[in-house]
């Protein structure tokens, strides 16, 4: 079946640093993948996809690109700032049926 | 635009009693989604209702029932709540079809004691 993995947290970071947060996933076909974001006490809102292979999802500065060849969608931003602290989560989308299915997550904590 | 919305908030349940978590979406959404929240554990998927008049189990249905009142609601009930079900759950909505991105409401924090 489909499952994501992502790099186990958390994630301490000072202010203007580089982040990246691993994701490999197993599926069969072409899944769509996701990168979700969860700020403290609130529900999670779509930060970036990608649909086919190759294709670059990006949005506030967060970039994460679809490879086939290595089954990643690893999110990365050049400065992250305090504001970005928050859990990430990847998610795969299933080609056969209308479901998500969801890495752990990754906390992000950013400090000034 | 409202998106998700989801009630109550907050809950608090003795064990044995039964309580409906309501959901509603705006965005004339096909499919809707009740999730719950563990720590260390991502989002489990409960229910699903790909289209209005249909449901199915997801990944952790055991001891919940779902209702998709209308194509706008999709409500989630515990009969008899037990302290596992202690969580935070999740409704989301998305257009429908493999693939597409989810919208999530706020969540609902419940605790059984």
């Amino acid at each position: 079946g489909n499952s994501v993995t992502q790099m186990e947290g958390p994630v301490t970071l000072s202010e203007e640093a580089f982040l990246t947060i691993n994701c490999t996933y197993t599926a069969t076909g072409y899944p769509s993948l996701f990168w979700y974001v969860q700020y403290p006490g609130e529900g999670l809102q779509l930060l970036l996809k990608a649909t086919k292979a190759d294709d670059k999802g990006s949005n506030k500065g967060f970039e994460a690109t679809y490879r086939k060849e290595t089954t990643s969608f690893h999110l990365e931003k050049g400065s992250v700032q305090v504001s970005d602290s928050a859990v990430y989560f990847c998610a795969l989308g299933s080609v056969s049926n209308y479901k998500l299915t969801f890495g752990k997550g990754t906390l992000l904590t950013v400090n000034p | 635009n409202a998106g998700v919305t989801q009630t109550p908030k907050f809950q608090v349940l003795k064990t044995g009693q039964s309580m409906t978590l309501q959901c509603a979406q705006d965005m004339n959404h096909n499919s809707m989604y009740w999730y719950r929240q563990d720590p260390g554990m991502g989002l489990r998927l409960i229910y699903y209702s790909a289209s209005e008049g249909t449901t199915d189990k997801g990944e952790v249905p055991n001891g919940y029932n779902v209702s998709r009142l209308n194509k706008r609601e999709f409500s989630l009930r515990l009969e008899s709540a037990a302290p596992s079900q202690t969580s935070v759950y999740f409704c989301a909505s998305s257009a429908g079809g493999a693939g597409e991105t989810q919208y999530f409401g706020p969540g609902t924090r419940l605790l059984v004691l």
